[in-house]
């Protein structure tokens, strides 16, 4: 059965440290994709990025990278020089099967406050 | 760009109400997700659609019905409505197809009382 566990509820940082959400995963399928979203307090979720499993290729987007490792099953999310606007919620999900689109397995998220 | 519609944004009902949630997907998204946040919790996957059948069924409950129409929109209907059903009900659209992504609309908070 398909699980996404992250293990830290809340994380709370001083503006511009770095801080990395932890993000582990369970699947029985070969093939699967990965995402992360963000929900701010307004309650909408943002789509931040998704990586397919036949891709371990790390990502960095602006002060966001991602380190996929498929020997540990996790797929962790870094941001660099945090700043206030990054206080949300971040949810890790898995989506099982060939295209990515089909339905999310949410992890129960991790609550970030960056405190200026 | 456009994105995924939802109405209405907020809504009251009594117990034992019934509600209907709708969902505008994203220009020529052809398959259409609902899922419910309950408060402090994460998003639990309902029902799905792609192409106006239904492709994949989760957590929804009897009393709770869905169906995607020719315009691709989606309507989640909500009956005999309990204290519990309060929560944030989103929709997402996505394109079947390689590397596709779902994209959340704002959701609907339903409060019920």
């Amino acid at each position: 059965a398909q699980k996404v566990t992250q293990a830290q509820t809340e994380i709370s940082v001083v503006e511009k440290e770095d801080v990395t959400l932890d993000c582990v995963y369970e699947t029985r399928d070969t093939t699967y994709y990965l995402f992360w979203y963000k929900q701010p307090p307004s309650g909408e979720l943002v789509f931040l990025i998704r990586r397919n499993s036949f891709d371990e290729q790390n990502e960095i987007s602006g002060r966001y990278s991602w380190n996929f490792q498929k020997s540990t099953s996790s797929f962790n999310f870094t941001i660099t020089a945090s700043q206030v606007v990054d206080s949300a919620v971040y949810f890790c999900a898995l989506s099982e099967g060939p295209t990515g689109a089909n339905n999310l397995f949410f992890g129960t998220g991790t609550r970030l406050t960056v405190i200026p | 760009a456009a994105g995924v519609i939802q109405s209405p944004r907020h809504l009251i009902k009594e117990k034992r109400e019934t509600a209907t949630l709708k969902c505008y997907p994203i220009p020529r998204h052809d398959t259409v997700y609902w899922y419910q946040q309950g408060p402090g919790q994460d998003p639990q996957f309902l029902i799905s659609f792609y192409e106006k059948m239904q492709s994949d069924k989760g957590s929804i409950p009897d009393r709770f019905s869905a169906q995607q129409f020719s315009d691709y929109h989606s309507e989640l209907n909500m009956s005999s409505l309990e204290l519990g059903d309060s929560a944030l009900y989103f929709c997402a659209s996505s394109f079947q197809g390689p590397q596709e992504t779902q994209y959340f609309g704002p959701g609907t908070r339903l409060l019920v009382l």
